[in-house]
């Protein structure tokens, strides 16, 4: 079974703070993504690697940044964490190519941001 | 950006009926994808049909497709508790990012 773990369910911070949230997959997956998940808005992507090193921007980068430097490990980072940021994160993780690009989903972390 | 619309957006129906849930979407696709979430907890694929294939079945689930329609339902038989979810489409395209939905949320009631 595919298993993508997440490093914290719940997470509290407070304002200005360095956040990193971290995520693992054991599939040899070469995509992995980081979305948060807001009620009413759904699911948007934050950002996507689909290699060691390699990043793209998803639709909401602004106040994130990412760091892969092994092909399992996703990390999210929030530089200076803002309330705004409170919201469920969700990290996946697919094979690389369209044609079987379903996505294997974390258990998601509930950062607050006080 | 945001590609599939589901509707309804709730839906409340008696155990053992059968729930059916819609989603429309905007431009051509690769493949369209459903998931389930469970409150507060990630989301789990259900089945994926690609853009060649018209209908798919997988347990009790069933799921159809109409690209002329840009459109996709997702239909659960003989509905149980344990199927009390939020349920997304995903649109695939050729590159390897899906598009999520904002979600119907199931209730399966007693």
């Amino acid at each position: 079974d595919v298993k993508v773990t997440q490093s914290s369910r719940y997470l509290v911070k407070r304002t200005g703070e360095k956040v990193f949230l971290e995520c693992v997959q054991d599939m040899d997956h070469e995509n992995m993504f980081w979305y948060r998940q807001d009620p009413g808005l759904g699911l948007r992507l934050i950002y996507f690697s689909y290699d060691v090193k390699m990043k793209e921007k998803g639709d909401i980068p602004e106040g994130y940044s990412v760091s892969r430097e092994k092909k399992e490990r996703f990390s999210l980072i929030l530089e200076s964490a803002s309330t705004n940021q409170t919201s469920m994160y969700l990290c996946a993780s697919s094979f690389l190519g369209s044609s079987r690009n379903e996505q294997f989903f974390g258990p998601g972390t509930r950062l607050t941001v006080l | 950006s945001q590609q599939g619309e589901e509707d309804p957006q709730a839906l409340s129906i008696q155990e053992g009926e059968n729930a059916t849930m819609n989603c429309s979407y905007k431009t051509s696709i690769n493949n369209l994808q459903w998931y389930r979430q469970n409150s507060g907890r990630g989301l789990v694929h259900l089945i994926l049909i690609r853009s060649n294939e018209r209908e798919k079945h997988s347990g009790r689930l069933r799921v159809t497709l109409d690209t002329s329609k840009k459109s996709s339902s997702l239909l659960i038989t003989a509905s149980r508790a344990a199927d009390t979810a939020s349920y997304f489409c995903a649109t695939g395209s050729r590159d390897d990012k899906i598009i999520f939905g904002k979600g119907t949320r199931l209730h399966i009631l007693p």
